[in-house]
This record gives C-alpha cells, structure tokens and sequence, in this order.
C-alpha cells in the first residue's frame, strides 16, 4: 500500500511565527487532504489538494503531485493552531477511496 | 447542511458488552468509510461501505466486528465482546463519489472499554 510520511514528527512555534509542514507519499494519487485534529480530538477538513496550491486565510497548501509532496504553511500562527496535523491520501480503486494517513506533526503554539 | 454526524460522542462498555457506533453520512453522500484511531496513533482504515453493500473491509479485526449500511438509516458499526484493546477513537467519513473524492468526517465516538 501507499506509504505517507510527515515531518517533522513535533514543532514548537512562538506565536506569530511562520511554519512548513510536509508530506511524502509513496504512489501517485487521485485525493491528498490536510486535516488539522484539535486537543478536544475533532479531525477538522483543512485542504483537499491533489494538485496545485490553495489558500485559506493563513493556511495554505501546495501539492507537487508527479514529485509526491505536499507542504502546508501556517503563517503568523495562533494558540489555537495547536494540535496535531495530518495528511492523507487515497488511490481511486473503482469508487474506492480509502485514506491511509500519516502519523501525524504535533504542533504546539507557545503564546 | 448537516455535516457527518456521529454518535454516540463518548461510549463506556464493559469487557465483554456489546458497543455500536452510528454515522449518518452528510446528506447526498453514498459513501461512508470508518477508521480506527488508536491512543498516541494516526487514523487506520477499517471498512468501505456503500448503500447494503460493504465494499472493503480489509480493514476490519477478523472475529466481533461488523458493519452495516442499510437502505434506511444510519451506518453502525458494531462491536461484540469487547475487550480493552478496543478502546479507542473511531470516526466515520463520507463522500459523494467517484467524480469527488474528498472525505468529510465525523467528530468521532470515543469508546472506554473498562
């Protein structure tokens, strides 16, 4: 099956401070999404991004499908962008389109 | 416009009860998939499910579990004789389909075996 790896595993962030969080995946994809999990245990939809770059407010996200990564940028960052980061993605097999997820990046946000 | 809606939010059972989880999928979607968050873990795939028919569940421990999506009706996962490795957090997602693939999940039901 497709392996992801995120780095890095833990990021500490000053408030206000700018990070880059990447995702590797093994095979090419039809879906890649970014998920952010809050400390409450909610899996909140980031991104759905198999390709191409989108923005939201201070989060963006780039996906460079036939070098197979995704980077999420979190710009001037916010206590309440802690928790933990993941990316997943999926291979279309008929309607098929389980996610396997990485590990996940936990990131804490000091005021 | 109802997202995924799971409940229950937090379940207690104990050893050897019986636990099930239901998922009504967003409205529209024919497409739910569980997944399994173990404690300190990433999410794991268990089951594939569209309207009466599992479609893949290569995911799914062998004995005491078991899903369904009926024709009416939420999704429900059911756990026989549950054991304390079951315990964990386990969250539904949907999709519309093969033309849009992007899953949009539950809150997840958080089982306690004690």
């Amino acid at each position: 099956g497709i392996q992801v790896e995120q780095s890095p595993p833990d990021l500490i962030l000053q408030e206000g401070a700018n990070s880059t969080l990447r995702c590797n995946f093994s095979d090419s994809v039809n879906n890649l999404q970014w998920f952010h999990q809050n400390p409450w245990g909610q899996l909140i939809n980031l991104f759905y991004i198999p390709s191409g770059t989108k923005q939201n407010g201070r989060l963006s996200a780039t996906t460079v499908a036939t070098e197979r990564y995704s980077l999420l940028y979190i710009s001037s960052s916010q206590t309440t962008d802690s928790g933990v980061y993941f990316c997943a993605v999926s291979r279309l097999t008929g309607a098929n389109s389980k996610l396997t997820f990485g590990k996940g990046i936990t990131l804490s946000v000091r005021p | 416009n109802a997202g995924v809606m799971q409940n229950p939010r937090h379940l207690v059972r104990r050893r050897g009860q019986e636990a099930r989880l239901r998922c009504s999928p967003v409205k529209g979607h024919s497409h739910v998939y569980w997944y399994r968050q173990l404690p300190e873990e990433g999410l794991k795939f268990m089951v594939y499910l569209q309207k009466e028919n599992i479609i893949d569940e290569s995911g799914m421990p062998k004995e005491r579990f078991s899903a369904e999506f009926p024709k009416e009706g939420p999704s429900i996962l059911r756990i026989q004789q549950v054991v304390r490795g079951d315990s964990a957090a386990y969250f539904c997602a949907s999709s519309p389909g093969q033309a849009n693939t992007e899953a949009f999940f539950g809150q997840g039901t958080r089982l306690t075996v004690v």
